[in-house]
């Protein structure tokens, strides 16, 4: 049972324009998000996170979304740079579970010149 | 930031085989480690949740006896596969939370590690 979803397998973007990237959550307890962002062969590394008693966070430029009623979180970059091409996966926890993460599939970002 | 070493990064084995997979985190203390493994254009699966000094918690459907996880310190995680076949072929990636961070659920991860069954 997939409780983190990203529904977009791919999305391509023209360098400097805003990447928006989306994730749906089944699991009204998780109380945590993060966002990852991964190249082949690689492991993933941290990007950005946000707590559920909060609807945005931003750094650099990266800004995280949050809609809780609607079980949403984006994760918007711009301006996007081909540097930016990757894969990106959200994920979600909750505070019983000790840490636990549950991801999504992930995005594969192409920000094109 | 904390940082999460795995070693080695690439390994082939024959079938019928074991190999071990280590996960370190090198400048802080982890009382809680994470293995996932990961398919082509798959997602990050969790196998197990290895906690130091007692038994690894271990996912629906993973078999605990051919996926051994000791975790033996604070600082070092390993992961076994015994018995390995070609079906084992896979991208493994641990993890690790920084206790530092409190509340913070963020896990640092190691760079993987390419196990290739042959």
């Amino acid at each position: 049972d997939q409780q983190v979803k990203q529904n977009s397998p791919s999305l391509s973007v023209q360098e400097g324009r805003i990447s928006i990237l989306n994730c749906d959550y089944t699991n009204s307890m998780f109380d945590y998000f993060l966002w990852y962002k991964k190249y082949p062969a690689e492991g993933p590394t941290f990007l950005i996170s946000i707590s559920s008693i909060k609807d945005k966070n931003e750094d650099g430029r990266f800004t995280v979304f949050l809609n809780k009623s609607a079980k949403h979180l984006s994760l918007h970059i711009v301006p996007s740079q081909p540097g930016d091409s990757a894969v990106y996966f959200c994920a979600a926890s909750r505070g019983s579970t000790l840490g636990r993460l549950y991801f999504g599939r992930g995005t594969q970002l192409t920000v094109w010149p | 930031g904390a940082v999460v070493s795995q070693h080695p990064s690439w390994v082939i084995c024959k079938s019928g085989t074991s190999v071990k997979i280590e996960c370190r985190s090198l400048d802080f203390q982890a009382t809680t480690m994470f293995w996932y493994r990961q398919f082509p254009k798959q997602s990050l699966m969790l196998m197990a949740t290895s906690n130091e000094g007692s038994k690894a918690t271990y996912e629906q459907g993973v078999e605990k006896d051919k996926f051994l996880i000791n975790h033996a310190s604070l600082t070092l995680s390993t992961l076994t596969v015994t018995s390995a076949h070609p079906e084992d072929s896979s991208f493994y990636i641990c993890s690790a939370r920084d206790p530092r961070q409190g509340d913070n659920y963020e896990q640092y991860f190691g760079p993987g590690t390419r196990l290739t069954v042959t």
